[in-house]
């Protein structure tokens, strides 16, 4: 069965220093995995998404992450924080038997960015 | 295109009040997904639709039915709201084809509050 754990439930930076959410992930088959960012009362955004294709996914809003499958890790930095980036994340993997698209969502990561 | 819509945004019931939720997307999405989001649980899965017609269950489906009588809308029904339903509901969706299933788009959310 596939999984999805965020090492950190909350995680606070001073504006303009480095991000970095952590994700773990357990699957049998080769994943495809995501970020979404979800802001104050409002829908989920897709950040970025891993298939296979390069281990260093580039983002939006100058977020990257690196699936390194040796750690089962994929996780989410930005060199420099934003006050807009105050937000909650959400790791995200999809399921990869039954053609049926479903995704399992970590807990969440809630992003606070001090002045 | 206005993606996934989700109607309404907000809604307080009693306690056995019955209520359906819709959501609507233009994208000719096939698949689509009904989550509910709880605090420090991320998004689980209620029910999805892998096409017009079917449904099936999600991780937690219980106290929850939906429909899809056209490709374009999924509807979330409960029959007899209880407190433990008071929750954040998200709708999305996403193209498939053989061997591709696409990312999800979510719609904005509804607020339901049970009494």
């Amino acid at each position: 069965a596939q999984s999805v754990t965020q090492l950190d439930s909350h995680v606070s930076v001073s504006e303009g220093t480095p991000v970095l959410l952590r994700c773990n992930y357990s699957s049998s088959y080769s994943p495809s995995l995501f970020w979404y960012v979800q802001h104050p009362n409002k829908g989920l955004q897709l950040l970025l998404k891993y298939t296979s294709a390069a281990t260093l996914v580039k983002g939006i809003n100058g977020f990257e992450a690196e699936f390194k499958k040796s750690e089962t890790s994929f996780h989410l930095t930005k060199p420099s924080a934003h006050m807009s980036d105050a937000a909650e994340y959400f790791c995200v993997v999809s399921e990869a038997s039954g053609n049926t698209g479903k995704l399992i969502f970590g807990q969440g990561t809630t992003l606070q960015v001090k002045p | 295109n206005a993606g996934v819509t989700q109607t309404p945004k907000f809604r307080v019931l009693k306690t056995g009040q019955s209520m359906t939720l819709l959501c609507a997307q233009d994208m000719n999405h096939e698949y689509m997904y009904w989550y509910r989001q709880d605090p420090g649980m991320g998004l689980r899965l209620i029910h999805y639709s892998v096409g017009e017609g079917t449904t099936a269950k999600g991780e937690v489906p219980d106290g929850y039915n939906v429909s899809r009588l056209k490709k374009q809308n999924f509807l979330l029904g409960l029959e007899s709201a209880a407190p433990s339903q008071t929750s954040v509901y998200f709708c999305a969706s996403s193209y498939s084809s053989r061997d591709y299933i696409s990312r999800q788009y979510f719609g904005p959310g509804t607020r339901l509050t049970v009494t």
